[in-house]
């Protein structure tokens, strides 16, 4: 089955600095790659996503980059605030079947005013 | 929120109690999914279903059943809960289409004693 790996488990940025957290997938088949973000006691909210016929896809502040031929994709924020501050959480599955995500362990970022 | 709601929200039992968990969606939905949450391993697929009465395992599946009789609800059940089922329940659904975004119910906090 797909196995997702996520780096760092902790961020610490200052304030206006960039965030970039980084994830792995094992399975060529995943085609669909969701970034959520989970505030403290709340449930997992989908930030971003991109599909596999896309590199690059970017919404204000916050990207997302994939590598298929790596295996690789990553997030990216820019102009970090405060109210960033969350655990961050990439997964990966496949448009067909159950559609099931596989998920990181989650990056808890921290953004110092 | 994608009008999902679950049921109860916060739980204790003890072991060796049976416990069921409702997930109940507003928007006729056909995938729904059981995920469960734990620190350092994100989230973590337990069981989902793609219609009603279709159902098949998650990779944490050992000591979980579930049952879908409606399109709106599904039911997680713990047969005899054990303290290492102590944790986040999220329920979730998959929007069908050009997208498969999932989105997560507001979930249950389960402690087992």
């Amino acid at each position: 089955g797909e196995n997702v790996e996520q780096h760092p488990s902790t961020l610490s940025v200052q304030e206006g600095d960039s965030a970039v957290i980084k994830c792995t997938y094992s399975d060529s088949a995943s085609n669909y790659f969701p970034w959520y973000k989970q505030e403290l006691g709340k449930r997992p909210q989908l930030i971003i996503d991109i599909r596999s016929n896309v590199g690059e896809k970017k919404d204000q502040r916050i990207a997302v980059t994939l590598n298929k031929t790596a295996k690789h994709f990553s997030l990216h924020i820019t102009e970090t605030q405060p109210e960033d501050s969350a655990v961050y959480f990439c997964a990966a599955s496949r448009a067909t079947g159950r559609r099931a995500l596989t998920f990181g362990s989650g990056t808890r970022l921290q953004v110092q005013p | 929120d994608a009008g999902i709601t679950q049921s109860p929200r916060h739980k204790v039992t003890e072991t060796g109690t049976p416990v069921t968990l409702r997930c109940h969606q507003t928007e006729n939905h056909r995938y729904m999914y059981w995920y469960r949450q734990d620190p350092g391993h994100g989230l973590r697929l337990i069981h989902y279903s793609y219609g009603v009465k279709d159902t098949d395992k998650g990779e944490v599946s050992d000591g979980y059943s579930v049952s879908r009789s409606k399109t709106e609800d599904f039911l997680l059940t713990l047969e005899s809960a054990t303290s290492s089922q102590t944790s986040v329940y999220f329920c979730a659904i998959s929007v069908e289409g050009s997208t498969d975004t999932q989105y997560f119910g507001p979930g249950t906090r389960l402690t087992v004693l």
